[in-house]
């Protein structure tokens, strides 16, 4: 089992380009999530996707679109890249709704210019 | 809205010596704990979760914490540490009645001296 998978490990985009942050994972959960790491401030939920179909937001949405393309793919997409987008992302699946346990990939270094 | 609170952002613990990271919740009912360690460069590993029931609970690696309702508190404590269990370490919370994602603190920096 890969586990969780991101693509690409790292990237540079200048300000106002637009990319898509790939994530599958290959344990069959129900759940995934996008979360952001910036220094000092620890992880901090972007959006997330309890089933298949369905997608919420998080803590810090704006800037962001996502789509649950399948129950193993969840993508997050950035349509106009800004400097403050600079962060590691990270993508993690989970296990059922009453557990909230959540496995991560190895995550996303993005750097905006 | 929950919330989690790590009061040392930076920890130095001599080889072999005891360790105990701190970590305080804020959430009105029982929740859901969890203790993440994050080596340089890499994802996160879960080391340890707590539901119900036993308010120690074992890990992996050696780690262990203890669940205080009175105190608000989940500090991860480990008897006696190796250099390489230098990472950054990060408590986390989620709340009841959905898989709305986990809310983390801002994690504590784990030194090891040698």
């Amino acid at each position: 089992n890969a586990g969780v998978t991101q693509t690409p490990k790292f990237q540079v985009l200048k300000t106002g380009q637009s990319m898509t942050l790939q994530c599958a994972q290959d344990m069959n959960h129900n759940s995934m999530y996008w979360y952001r790491q910036d220094p000092g401030m620890g992880l901090r939920l972007i959006y997330y996707s309890a089933s298949e179909g369905t997608t919420d937001k998080g803590e810090v949405p704006n800037g962001y679109n996502v789509s649950r393309l399948n129950k193993r793919e969840f993508s997050l997409r950035l349509e106009s890249a800004a400097p403050s987008q600079t962060s590691v992302y990270f993508c993690a699946s989970g296990t059922t709704r009453s557990t909230y346990e959540q496995y991560f990939g190895p995550g996303t270094r993005l750097t905006v210019t | 809205a929950q919330s989690v609170t790590q009061p040392d952002i930076h920890i130095t613990v001599s080889e072999g010596a005891s360790l105990e990271l701190r970590c305080n919740y804020s959430y009105g009912a029982t929740p859901y704990l969890f203790w993440y360690v994050q080596s340089p460069g890499q994802g996160l590993q879960l080391l340890l979760k707590y539901f119900s029931g036993d308010t120690l609970v074992q890990g992996i690696k050696g780690f262990e914490a203890e669940f205080k309702r009175s105190q608000s508190s989940f500090n991860l404590r480990k008897p006696s540490v190796h250099w390489s269990d230098a990472a950054e370490y990060f408590c986390a919370v989620g709340a009841g009645g959905g898989a709305d994602g986990l809310t983390f603190g801002k994690g504590t920096h784990l030194i090891i001296q040698p």
